[in-house]
């Protein structure tokens, strides 16, 4: 069965980065694009970006440009989303998530990043 | 940039029908795609493509599209609905998640 398997929480100072990795199975990893979405304590969902898992392409959103930085390891099927210049308020819960044609059908547990001194 | 529109709550006696709406301009022209999300887990789908019910979401989930409103109902709904719902669209190449509405069911 499809599933996407995020890594642990992580605890980071302002201005450090943090990486999130999101390992696929149970599909042909490079055939579906992975999304990367934020969701703040008590808040709602807000896209972050994507990638081609085949090509490496990605696209961010505005709100997240020069901060976030998606890659992938095709050797370990293996997404992961880099997110630098850490604020208080970057303190969130990221999910990866794989989109067929257009929608999200499978999700990862979520990773919660906190940013605190 | 592009917006959609969600009541922030929607209250639902136990076994009435709930109706949950998302609103956005052009969408018409837009497959709107709907999420339920319970606290701390992750999002699941529920609707695709305005109307397109997934494997194993129960046939009491009911998407619908008039004008620039779509719609969610819920059938017969029970406690375990209680969640937050989220519609999402496509807007040039980015996407959009609506801001949610909290089901409570009474």
């Amino acid at each position: 069965q499809v599933q996407l398997v995020q890594s642990g929480a992580a605890v980071e100072t302002p201005g450090a980065s943090v990486k999130v990795s999101c390992k696929a199975s149970g599909f042909t990893f490079t055939t579906y694009y992975i999304h990367w979405v934020r969701q703040a304590p008590g808040q709602g969902l807000e896209w972050v970006g994507s990638i081609n898992p085949d090509s490496g392409g990605t696209k961010y959103a505005q709100n997240f440009q020069g901060r976030v930085t998606m890659t992938r390891d095709t050797s370990i099927n293996t997404a992961y989303m880099q997110l630098s210049s850490l604020r208080s308020d970057d303190t969130a819960l990221f999910f990866c998530t794989r989109v067929v044609a257009d929608y999200f059908d499978s999700w990862g547990q979520g990773t919660l990043v906190s940013v605190s001194s | 940039s592009y917006e959609l529109t969600q009541s922030l709550s929607v209250s639902v006696a136990l076994g009435q029908t709930a109706k949950i709406t998302c609103g956005g301009n052009n969408l018409g022209t837009k497959n709107v795609h709907w999420f339920h999300q319970k606290p701390g887990q992750a999002p699941v789908l529920v609707i695709y493509r305005d109307e397109s019910r997934p494997s194993g979401i129960p046939e009491r989930f009911s998407g619908s599209k008039s004008g620039n409103t779509a719609t969610l109902t819920i059938y017969g709904a029970q406690v375990g609905d209680e969640a937050d719902y989220y519609c999402q669209v496509w807007d040039s190449g980015t996407v959009v998640f609506g801001g949610g509405t909290k089901l409570t069911v009474l």
